[in-house]
């Protein structure tokens, strides 16, 4: 079964302090993994995907392919990281593709 | 340039209607994908075009749904008889190409059934 499990619904920090959103997934194939974020009152945007291995706005996201993991990471958070943060698994299959979202979590950075 | 558009941005609608929403995807861009959310979940794969073509349309909830796409371009979703359960945002995104590593995503639908 293809799945993304977000464990943390909500998740609140305050500015300066580091943050971490967990994302476990469950795949039969090579998995390709992203981060979409959501901020108000804005569409869903990509923030960065495992394969290019880069960090956008100081976030970073490793795929632990042992723990089948994939958890977005900041050092130090910001009050516009405010936002929901989605993890999704992209899966291919008899000549489909599409993106399997996790629940989301809501990330409250306060000042 | 223009992302990725949909219209109507809101529709309410009465129990047994049907509704029909639009897409319009980033031009050029050969693979178009619906989804839905609903209240509290993420979001759930419906249809996904490559060109004008369906592949998958196994996400489609029930038989109420269909979906078509003219052109590589234009794609309506279609729900016909519609019931509360279809509340949801419905949600259009396209890519220049299958296994692109990125999908756009439009503003979506708010769909609410009465």
């Amino acid at each position: 079964a293809q799945r993304v499990t977000q464990p943390e619904k909500l998740l609140s920090v305050f500015k300066g302090a580091p943050v971490e959103l967990k994302c476990n997934y469950s795949y039969s194939g090579s998995p390709e993994l992203f981060w979409y974020v959501q901020y108000s009152r804005q569409r869903l945007q990509l923030l960065l995907r495992h394969i290019s291995r880069e960090s956008i706005k100081g976030f970073t996201a490793d795929l632990n392919k042992g723990e089948t993991s994939f958890h977005l990471k900041k050092p130090f958070a910001q009050e516009e990281d405010s936002a929901m943060y989605y993890c999704a698994l992209r899966t291919t299959q008899g000549g489909s593709e599409k993106l399997v979202f996790g629940k989301g979590t809501k990330l409250t950075v306060n000042p | 340039g223009a992302g990725v558009s949909q219209s109507p941005s809101n529709k309410v609608t009465e129990k047994g209607k049907d509704v029909e929403l639009r897409c319009d995807p980033i031009s050029g861009h050969t693979a178009l994908y619906w989804y839905r959310q609903r209240l509290g979940q993420g979001l759930e794969f419906l249809i996904y075009f490559q060109g004008n073509s369906a592949p998958d349309k196994s996400g489609l909830p029930s038989d109420r749904f269909s979906a078509e796409r003219t052109g590589e371009s234009v794609s309506t979703l279609t729900i016909q008889r519609t019931q509360q359960e279809d509340s949801a945002v419905y949600l259009c995104a396209s890519s220049l190409q299958a296994g692109a590593n990125e999908q756009y995503f439009g503003p979506g639908t708010r769909l609410t059934v009465t």
